[in-house]
């Protein structure tokens, strides 16, 4: 069945170290992919996001990478600061007999130490 | 910049009681989404709604859940006769345009945090 999933529950990271949050997904028909970033007590936020057709796609010191070969997608937040800090989750689209929703991940919890 | 708003922030029912969840999407946008989260676990996905109608739902939305979009700004969400485990935070969202289009990114509300006792 179709599932999104991440690696790792928590990540901690020093303040200005990159930080990588990583996410597998099992529906190698999913063409469109979103990073979202949960602050306590707020809805999801949308970071960035890439289709199928991309390998890696930049933002504003964000960087989604997504490997088809092995499904799987990362974030990579360049220079972290404390209002990194957040849950991140990964979203993917997927596609069944012509409706389409999003499909989210369990998100991983960064926590960035000054 | 525009935003997606919802009321009641907190709300506190008890069991078998119907709730109406409220929502005001982005003005200019046409695909409205509804989401709930559990506490400490994911964000799932409830059910969309274009052109007056659900385009996708999932299997929580079953037939103690309807949505309406009553004039041209709300978007409601009922649930007829609640029980305990639909005590969630729910999510508003809405787009510019389908997955498919450009513009497809959905902006969320704050959430409505649901307490059933």
């Amino acid at each position: 069945g179709e599932s999104v999933g991440l690696h790792l529950p928590t990540l901690s990271v020093q303040e200005g170290d990159n930080s990588i949050i990583n996410c597998a997904y099992s529906n190698s028909a999913s063409d469109y992919f979103i990073w979202y970033k949960q602050e306590s007590g707020k809805g999801p936020q949308f970071i960035i996001d890439i289709r199928s057709n991309m390998d890696k796609r930049q933002g504003q010191r964000v960087t989604v990478l997504l490997n088809k070969t092995v499904k799987h997608l990362s974030l990579q937040i360049a220079a972290t600061q404390p209002g990194d800090s957040a849950v991140y989750f990964c979203a993917e689209n997927t596609r069944q007999g012509g409706s389409e929703k999003l499909v989210f991940g369990k998100g991983t919890k960064l926590t960035v130490n000054p | 910049e525009p935003e997606v708003t919802q009321t009641p922030s907190h709300q506190v029912t008890q069991m078998g009681q119907e709730v109406i969840l409220r929502c005001v999407p982005i003005s200019n946008h046409l695909y409205f989404y509804w989401y709930r989260q559990i506490l400490g676990q994911k964000v799932e996905f409830l059910v969309s709604f274009y052109n007056n109608e659900i385009s996708e739902k999932s299997e929580i939305f079953d037939d103690q859940f309807s949505v309406e979009r009553p004039d041209g700004s709300n978007f409601t969400l009922k649930i007829r006769s609640t029980k305990l485990e639909d005590s969630a935070m729910y999510f508003c969202a809405s787009s510019e345009f389908g997955l498919a289009g450009v513009g497809y990114e959905q902006y969320f509300g704050p959430g409505t945090r649901l307490t059933v006792t």
